[in-house]
């Protein structure tokens, strides 16, 4: 399968200060990629979609403000969450997808564990 | 919030066929099932999709019922490496219909 990569794998940061997630496809164009975070033992939560080139579109209840989404090229979408606090520990995930192409089902990075201390 | 019911946990002996289930009573006609599985502490891994017909690759099988309100993802030969948690999806392919929203999965655990 198409190949996503997340970066960092893990990442440690002081409450108030802002953390960006990168996430790369690296062997397709991802027209959309899409962010999910898990808290444990529970399942992914979708937090937002984004199309390259526009704007993200935010499920309910996620702060727009909060976690900023940029998805300027078809190979690169980053998460900013700003203002972290410990309560925004978790494991985020992105996936990425070309509806265009030959594999049309998103693809899954390694995830990022952010640790707010 | 997720359209698919999938039982909590399976064991299974490993070398054995692990099956699991996944009812999908309210699926639509352009809706198709999607397999993922996540091992602990990484990102989901796609196994898997179909629409109606039963689809087979080089990880699995999917049964599909004619009337497509349920399915079975069959792992023909288990391996340790195999326990994860596996989510059955279903999710239309088209645009901005296109949306993995992920249940509680199956847990399963894969015996020597």
């Amino acid at each position: 399968g198409a190949v996503v990569s997340q970066h960092p794998s893990w990442v440690i940061c002081k409450s108030g200060t802002s953390v960006k997630i990168e996430c790369r496809s690296l062997d397709f164009q991802a027209t959309t990629m899409f962010w999910y975070r898990q808290f444990p033992k529970q399942s992914l939560m979708l937090m937002a979609t984004s199309n390259e080139g526009s704007k993200a579109t935010y499920e309910q209840g996620v702060e727009k403000d909060k976690f900023l989404i940029n998805h300027a090229s078809l190979t690169l979408s980053t998460l900013t969450v700003t203002s972290a606090h410990p309560e925004d520990s978790s494991f985020y995930i992105c996936s990425a997808r070309d509806p265009a192409g030959v594999n049309t089902e998103a693809f899954f990075g390694q995830g990022t564990r952010l640790t707010v201390v | 919030d997720a359209k698919t019911t999938q039982p909590p946990s399976m064991d299974c002996a490993e070398g054995r066929a692990a099956n699991l289930p996944c009812n999908h009573s309210t699926i639509s006609g352009n809706e198709y099932v999607y397999w993922y599985r996540q091992i602990h502490s990484q990102g989901p891994q796609y196994i898997i999709h179909g629409l109606k017909n039963n689809e087979t690759n080089e990880m699995a099988s999917l049964i599909i019922t004619e009337d497509r309100k349920s399915s079975t993802l069959i792992l023909p030969h288990a391996t340790l490496r195999d326990t994860a948690v596996y989510y059955c999806i279903v999710s239309s392919k088209a645009g901005s219909n296109y949306k993995l929203t992920f249940g509680k999965g199956t847990l399963l655990t894969v015996n020597p």
